[in-house]
């Protein structure tokens, strides 16, 4: 029944390394986002897409990047991480258009932590 | 920018009560409202959403009220349960598109 994966739970890297967190919906969701949540500060938007190979910035794209050449899958990129991008990421998935059921969809997110 | 909060950040309630959790937004053009729970460990998963022409939408043991004039939203548990423990976002949306969730409310049941 799951319908937003996230290819990890849990991750552990080194301080430099390029990181990949994989996502995939099987909804045929139009909208994708990444979400980092910390304590206190709640989630804050990363990017996101509502099309293949299309992707905005969100509130902080800084450190990230994205890349969605498939509809089911929005892979985020830490180019060189840091121990300041030791956090939860969350994947969401929605519709593209108005209405009841058109709320995002989660993934089970994955905590990264860079030593 | 837009700006969704909670009232309180910690509400403990005994098992079997109901609990009320509260929210505050500042978008006056915000159209559709949710509220997600989060359990340790995991995503957020829907519970309920509301749109901005109903005040009231109940669901199976929640109900989520909305008043548009003082720009406040909250959701009602009905008769809590240990697995009621989680953490409470609320989230609106005035274009659908994106959503603005608010730094979360943790729900602690006592047995």
């Amino acid at each position: 029944d799951v319908k937003v994966t996230q290819s990890s739970r849990y991750l552990v890297k080194r301080t430099g390394e390029k990181v990949f967190l994989e996502c995939v919906q099987d909804m045929d969701h139009e909208n994708m986002f990444w979400y980092r949540q910390d304590p206190g500060l709640g989630l804050r938007l990363i990017y996101f897409s509502y099309d293949v190979k299309m992707k905005e910035k969100g509130d902080i794209p800084e450190g990230y990047s994205v890349s969605r050449e498939k509809k089911e899958r929005f892979s985020l990129i830490l180019e060189s991480a840091s121990t300041n991008q030791t956090s939860m990421y969350l994947c969401a998935s929605s519709l593209s258009g108005s209405g009841d059921g058109y709320g995002y969809t989660f993934g089970s997110g994955t905590r990264l932590t860079v030593v | 920018g837009e700006s969704v909060g909670l009232h309180l950040p910690t509400l403990s309630v005994q098992e079997g009560d109901n609990s009320i959790i509260n929210c505050a937004y500042s978008n006056s053009a915000s159209d559709y409202f949710i509220w997600y729970k989060q359990e340790s460990g995991k995503g957020p998963q829907f519970i309920i959403d509301i749109r901005s022409n109903m005040d009231k939408r109940q669901g199976q043991r929640v109900t989520v009220l909305l008043n548009k004039t003082v720009k406040h939203l909250s959701l009602q548990i009905a008769a809590t349960q240990p697995g009621d423990s989680a953490v409470y976002f609320c989230a609106e949306t005035p274009n659908f598109n994106k959503f603005y969730f608010g730094s979360g409310t943790k729900l602690n049941v006592k047995p």
